[in-house]
């Protein structure tokens, strides 16, 4: 079985500053895994995936995740957030068994002030 | 374009009555489901089916049914019996033959019980 936790529920971040969502999992097999976004009314779309090799993956509007299997953790940072980032977060993941079953952390709304 | 309908966006329906949901994907995805978002609780997965006229139980799976006909859809059916259905309802789909079970969400319907 595998489990996700989410340690913040929401983060309040000023405009351009660097924000940091913490996402550790659980998992007696290898895993994937996944950051999700949700803006309000929608459904979640894919913002990047660790499969394999660098552990560093980044997405295209600026986000990076790092997969660190020693403290089973896979962080979402961005060095600058804008309005736009406005969203909720989701972490998920998937074991490398295949299992047709993707487990998600309870979300992490992230809201950016001007 | 290809990807996942949900319709209606919104739902409004009386108490004790059965309602279904629709959800069709045009990506020629084998594997479908559907997944309940209550706010905070993120999302739990209801049924989910990885071939036509085959599905199985997720972890909520009372007082839903499903049905799975047709490669590309994939229908809901709250009942009577869910006791709290006033939710956001989400359907994804999945390529089976990936290991890693990406999977891509449509815009979801917003179900409310009066």
């Amino acid at each position: 079985a595998q489990s996700v936790t989410q340690l913040d529920s929401q983060v309040p971040v000023f405009e351009e500053a660097p924000v940091e969502l913490r996402c550790n999992y659980s998992s007696s097999v290898s895993v994937y895994l996944f950051w999700y976004v949700q803006y309000p009314n929608q459904g979640l779309q894919l913002l990047l995936k660790y499969l394999s090799g660098s552990t560093l993956v980044e997405s295209i509007n600026g986000f990076e995740a790092e997969f660190n299997k020693s403290q089973t953790s896979f962080h979402l940072r961005k060095p600058s957030v804008h309005i736009s980032d406005t969203a909720e977060y989701f972490c998920a993941v998937s074991d490398r068994a295949g299992s047709y079953q993707l487990t998600f952390g309870k979300g992490t709304k992230l809201s950016v002030i001007p | 374009d290809g990807g996942i309908t949900q319709s209606p966006k919104y739902l409004f329906r009386k108490e004790g009555q059965n309602v279904t949901l629709s959800c069709e994907q045009n990506l020629n995805h084998d594997a479908m489901y559907w997944y309940r978002q209550d706010p905070g609780q993120g999302l739990r997965l209801i049924y989910y089916s990885q071939i036509v006229n085959d599905f199985q139980k997720g972890d909520i799976a009372e007082g839903y049914s499903v049905s799975r006909e047709k490669k590309e859809s994939f229908p809901l059916t709250v009942t009577s019996a869910q006791k709290n259905p006033t939710a956001f309802y989400l359907c994804a789909s999945s390529i089976e033959e990936h290991s890693y079970n990406e999977q891509f969400f449509g815009p979801g319907t917003r179900l409310t019980v009066l």
